[in-house]
Order: C-alpha cells, then sequence, then structure tokens
C-alpha cells in the first residue's frame, strides 16, 4: 500500500517553463515533507521540505504548496533549467523520524 | 571526511547466496537508515540503526539484517539471496533529527 501517491509519473517541460510535480498522502501522523531529487547513478538529495504549520515554503526556484486539508502538497520549479532534468520524489514521515515513505518518483526533462 | 561512502558500488551475486553492504556515516552521524530501491520505484525503508540498537524496520524478512559499529559505520546483509533483491541498496545516516539525512551513492546489486 503506497503511503504517498505521487504524479505525474514523467514530465517535460520546455526551458524557463514551470515544472509542477504534486503528491498526497492519508496519514494525518505525518508532519514533515520533504523532496528529494536524484540523479542517475546518484543517491537522492534533498531539495526543500516542508512542515504542515506553513503553506508554502520557497527556496530560490523552487517552492512547496502545502494543502493540508486536501492533504496533499506539490513541488513548483520556476525557470526550469536542463540541468535540473532528474528524478523528483516526495516523502514523508511523522514526528517520530525514523523512516521516510517515498512516492514513486516523476522522471523530469526540462527542454533546452 | 564529509559525506557517506557506501561500498561496492555494483555486486552481481547468484541466487541463494549471502551478500554484505557497507557504509561509511557522514562524520558526526550516530543514526543509519538502509533502503533499498527498486528499478524506476521510490525506496522502501528497510531499517535503521540508532547507536548500535535497531530502531525501527520496514517490511522486510528476517534475511535482511543489519549492524552498525561503534564508529556509526554500517552494514546491511542480506542471505538467500532471491532474484527480486536486486535493486539500489541506500545508506542514509544523520544525528537522528528528521531532515537531516545525507544520502550516500547506493551499492547497485544484481541477484542473477
Amino acid at each position: 500500500q503506497q503511503q504517498v501517491k505521487q504524479s505525474p509519473q514523467s514530465l517535460i517541460v520546455q526551458k524557463g517553463g514551470i515544472s509542477i510535480i504534486n503528491c498526497a498522502y492519508e496519514n494525518t501522523a505525518f508532519d514533515y515533507f520533504p523532496w528529494y531529487q536524484q540523479f542517475p547513478g546518484k543517491g537522492p538529495a534533498l531539495l526543500i521540505a516542508i512542515r504542515p504549520d506553513v503553506s508554502e515554503k520557497k527556496e530560490g526556484r523552487f517552492t512547496i504548496s502545502f494543502n493540508k486539508s486536501a492533504k496533499q502538497f506539490s513541488l513548483h520549479i520556476m525557470d526550469s533549467q536542463p540541468g535540473d532534468s532528474a528524478t523528483y520524489f516526495c516523502a514523508a514521515s511523522t514526528n517520530t523520524g525514523n523512516q521516510f515513505y517515498f512516492g514513486t518518483g516523476t522522471s523530469l526533462t526540462v527542454i533546452p | 571526511e564529509t559525506g557517506v561512502t557506501q561500498s561496492p558500488t555494483h555486486l552481481i551475486k547468484t541466487r541463494g547466496q549471502q551478500v554484505t553492504l557497507r557504509c561509511s556515516s557522514q562524520s558526526g552521524h550516530n543514526t543509519v537508515s538502509w533502503y533499498q530501491q527498486a528499478l524506476g520505484q521510490g525506496p522502501q525503508f528497510i531499517f535503521q540503526y540508532y547507536r548500535e540498537e535497531e530502531n525501527g524496520r520496514g517490511n522486510f524478512p528476517p534475511r535482511f539484517s543489519g549492524l552498525q559499529f561503534p564508529n556509526y559505520s554500517s552494514e546491511l546483509n542480506v542471505n538467500a539471496l532471491e532474484l527480486d533483491d536486486s535493486a539500489l541498496y541506500l545508506c542514509a545516516s544523520s544525528l537522528g533529527e528528521v531532515g537531516g539525512y545525507t544520502f550516500g551513492s547506493g551499492t547497485r546489486l544484481t541477484v542473477v
């Protein structure tokens, strides 16, 4: 049973465009929601994270939008660049934090 | 040395054999988690070790076992390998707090 559902599976965006990846969860005990970026042959790297006490968090070109009532959160990549081409994973964790539940990943391709 | 180091990077084993994967945690990190990432999927939590004790386990059979050493390095052992064990195995270390995880680049295990 997938605790965190992620869509789309793949995404193609023109350089300069906005990339949007969505995730949904059911467990209301989750209180930490990170996004990871993974390049081929590498482990996931933390990109940005949010807790449910805020509805939005922005770091540079990356923004997380969080809707607690809908149990959904999304990653927005503004001014997408070819170097952003990677697989992106959303994840969720409870306060005890001893495991992350990952989504199935979104393969992003940014076309020059 | 900073970062999480995993060895070996690639490994081919025969069904029924046993394998040991190794992880050197980021300096100062006392918590290590292991994840299995099947091709095209998100990482799945195997277990976590905190100060040499198991601190949570995912839905993996007992033939997956681990160790954490006093220097906080860690091993993942898998007995009686099955074809479905073929995956990227990721190690992540942290100081124990949610959000501070650093992933290694993983060990690609192929079972034939």
